[in-house]
């Protein structure tokens, strides 16, 4: 059974600064790996698809990562802003689950001015 | 391009009475799955269709159904509502389709379910 785990759970930091934000994942036959922001009470959006053969994939000020054979993930965001804040979550999608991602439970980010 | 369409947005409901909620997903696409969100348990997968099939349940109880349509909406469906029910409910759909499971997930809103 995949289980995602994601660290920190809660991270601040000031406007400007680069940050990480880790994900790992217990079964290593994923097919992909999705990054998502939600903002309170909302959807998510998607932010960034790693397929299972690539190494990481960019978008803007955001950088993710994908490393199979460890169960890592990491997104990098350069240069955060105020408007960055929101709970990011990643997801893995494997084996023969059509159609499942499982979730860790998130990490809040709040960048203040 | 449209993107996934979720109603209602809002619903307060009683203890057993029973709810439908609808998605449409983006056009062109044809998996459908859902998704409960509390804040207790985040995100969990209730369960996927492509093509009107059931692909893939989650861990529910048969009070929670689910349907697809020719057009590719997706209805599920909360039968004898418990307090425990309430939650975000959110639908996400993808291309979907054999082997193409490389897809990326597209999420719609969210119908925020309260259950008094």
């Amino acid at each position: 059974k995949q289980e995602v785990t994601q660290i920190p759970a809660a991270l601040s930091v000031p406007e400007g600064e680069n940050l990480v934000l880790n994900c790992s994942f217990t079964d290593s036959a994923i097919y992909n790996l999705q990054w998502f922001r939600q903002d309170p009470g909302k959807g998510l959006t998607s932010l960034l698809l790693i397929q299972s053969s690539q190494r990481e994939q960019t978008s803007g000020r955001l950088n993710a990562s994908l490393d199979k054979s460890s169960g890592r993930s990491t997104l990098y965001i350069a240069a955060s802003q105020p408007g960055d804040s929101a709970t990011y979550l990643c997801a893995a999608a494997g084996g023969t689950s059509y159609g499942k991602l499982t979730f860790g439970q998130g990490t809040i980010l709040t960048v203040h001015p | 391009k449209a993107g996934v369409t979720q109603t209602p947005r809002y619903l307060i409901k009683t203890r057993g009475q029973q709810v439908t909620l609808s998605c449409s997903p983006i056009s062109g696409h044809r998996s459908v799955s859902w998704y409960q969100q509390t804040p207790g348990q985040g995100l969990q997968f209730l369960f996927e269709y492509f093509s009107e099939t059931q692909r893939n349940k989650g861990n529910f109880p048969g009070r929670f159904s689910g349907r697809q349509f020719s057009n590719s909406r997706s209805e599920m469906n909360v039968s004898t509502l418990e307090l425990g029910d309430s939650a975000l409910y959110l639908c996400a759909s993808s291309l979907g389709g054999w082997p193409i499971l490389n897809t990326e997930a597209f999420f719609g809103q969210g119908t925020r379910l309260t259950v008094v």
